[in-house]
């Protein structure tokens, strides 16, 4: 079981907005550490896309957009393409268990 | 460019073993944490070990703790895990990554390495 949770899936048409939500606790999120996301197509390594919980490298749109609130993040993706239809991941930092890096479960985005 | 390569993975039976390595280029190792990450067959993205940038200092998952070891010879600009007593739920694609921090994210990825771990 993850320590992070994420919904398994979300849909939209093209040009809509969707939000994938990252729920950690008070030894990860709430504890102040950043949130990062990445995108991971079939059959390839994921990549990053979303830093420091709200920045973005160099190339990544900015349809793509990070925010935080407590114990939870959000990734907004906005202008809904094909090209995005791929697993997302959030990854953090928690201080249980002399500190590991966590994963979200990852939500596979289709788009309609 | 940056690129992170990693090689040694393979069929091995349960009990046995496997070094796996992440060679480097377009950057220089010693300045960065660096990582190991594995996603099982259709499963998601799992952290299992990180180094300092001098290798002082290491980290492990509790599912590999005490079986896998993780190296880095900054010299040769290669990262390596060493894998022990392996199990069938350690066959995964065993991805390298790098980071400038334990908590920071990782920006490079290599292509990953496939074990399989089965008799």
């Amino acid at each position: 079981q993850s320590v992070l949770t994420q919904p398994p899936s979300v849909s939209g048409a093209p040009g809509q907005r969707v939000t994938i939500s990252c729920t950690g606790s008070s030894s990860n999120i709430g504890a102040g550490y950043d949130v990062h996301w990445y995108r991971q197509l079939p059959g390839t390594a994921p990549k990053l896309l979303i830093y420091g919980t709200s920045n973005r490298p160099s190339g990544v749109p900015d349809r793509f957009s990070g925010s935080k609130s407590g114990t939870s993040a959000t990734l907004a993706i906005t202008g809904l393409q094909a090209e995005d239809e791929a697993d997302y991941y959030c990854q953090s930092y928690d201080t249980s268990f002399g500190g590991t890096t966590v994963f979200g479960p990852g939500t596979k985005v289709t788009v309609l | 460019d940056v690129q992170l390569v990693e090689s040694g993975g393979g069929l091995v039976q349960p009990g046995g073993s496997l070094r796996l390595s992440c060679a480097a280029s377009g950057f220089t190792i010693s300045a960065y944490w660096l990582h190991w990450v594995r996603q099982g067959p259709g499963k998601g993205l799992v952290w299992v070990s990180r180094i300092n940038s001098d290798g002082s200092r290491t980290g492990y998952a509790d599912s590999v703790k005490g079986r896998f070891t993780i190296s880095r010879d900054n010299a040769k600009n290669t990262l390596y895990l060493q894998l022990n007593s392996l199990r069938a739920d350690d066959t995964a694609v065993y991805y390298c990554t790098r980071a400038s921090s334990r908590i920071a994210e990782n920006d490079h990825w290599g292509q990953g390495t496939l074990v399989t771990v089965s008799s």
